[in-house]
């Protein structure tokens, strides 16, 4: 258990389909984090949350849609995939901005298959 | 920009032999450097990092980095493999300013031979 939980761990999705992601950090950390892991790639840093704001959106696509109601919840909705969105999608948590070397503590990831 | 660059995305060692994954990072900053770890179907964990002061840092697991500035590396070591070593490894870099935007390397996978 590393204190940020991932749910699901597996999700299969069909290109029509809408679903979400869910992330909850036990940390009292006060940033979020969404990362795309795809094969042979760099993880990709997709959205930051601080307090729940977000201050970081890295140019994804908009059927990505990411929401934070509170410093230890975060989701990722997802609607009209591309087979290209397949990947792991990690979420991860952190104590936040101006904390110096911004150490991240990562969830096991929701595997996405969207066929 | 930011970038870091892991040579070798495959690593072979035996078990006992010394453990060499290498890391250079391009920064127009003095960077803050990591070395993550993941395991089969797990998340990423901390393994070590660099921040400021001794460029000898000492990680979990055995683990330690060395950050040359010169070389603009932070290669990780370990002098002794263990099976249980078998992981993805990743190095990112990050700067002061902006220090949430970490950059990751594409992995290296090691691989522990009985």
């Amino acid at each position: 258990e590393t204190g940020v939980t991932q749910t699901p761990r597996h999700l299969v999705m069909g290109m029509t389909n809408k679903k979400s992601l869910k992330c909850e950090q036990h940390l009292g950390h006060n940033a979020m984090y969404w990362y795309k892991q795809s094969a042979k790639k760099p993880l990709e840093l997709m959205f930051v949350y601080n307090f729940k704001e977000q201050t970081e959106n890295n140019s994804v696509p908009s059927r990505f849609s990411p929401e934070c109601p509170n410093s230890s919840h975060l989701f990722l909705h997802l609607h009209t995939l591309q087979p290209e969105d397949s990947a792991l999608y990690l979420c991860a948590s952190s104590r936040g901005q101006n904390t110096g070397a911004n150490v991240l503590t990562f969830g096991a990831g929701s595997r996405l298959t969207v066929l | 920009a930011q970038s870091v660059t892991q040579l070798g995305s495959h690593v072979s060692v035996s078990e006992g032999a010394l453990v060499l994954l290498r890391c250079n990072y391009s920064s127009s900053v003095p960077p803050y450097l990591f070395w993550y770890v993941q395991y089969p179907n797990q998340g990423l964990q901390l393994l070590l990092k660099y921040t400021t002061g001794a460029t000898l840092v000492k990680g979990i697991n055995g683990f330690e980095a060395e950050f040359k500035k010169s070389e603009t590396s932070f290669h990780l070591t370990k002098p002794s493999a263990h099976m249980s070593d078998a992981a993805e490894y990743f190095c990112a870099v990050s700067q002061i300013e902006g220090a949430q935007k970490l950059v990751f390397g594409q992995g290296t996978r090691l691989t522990i031979n009985p």
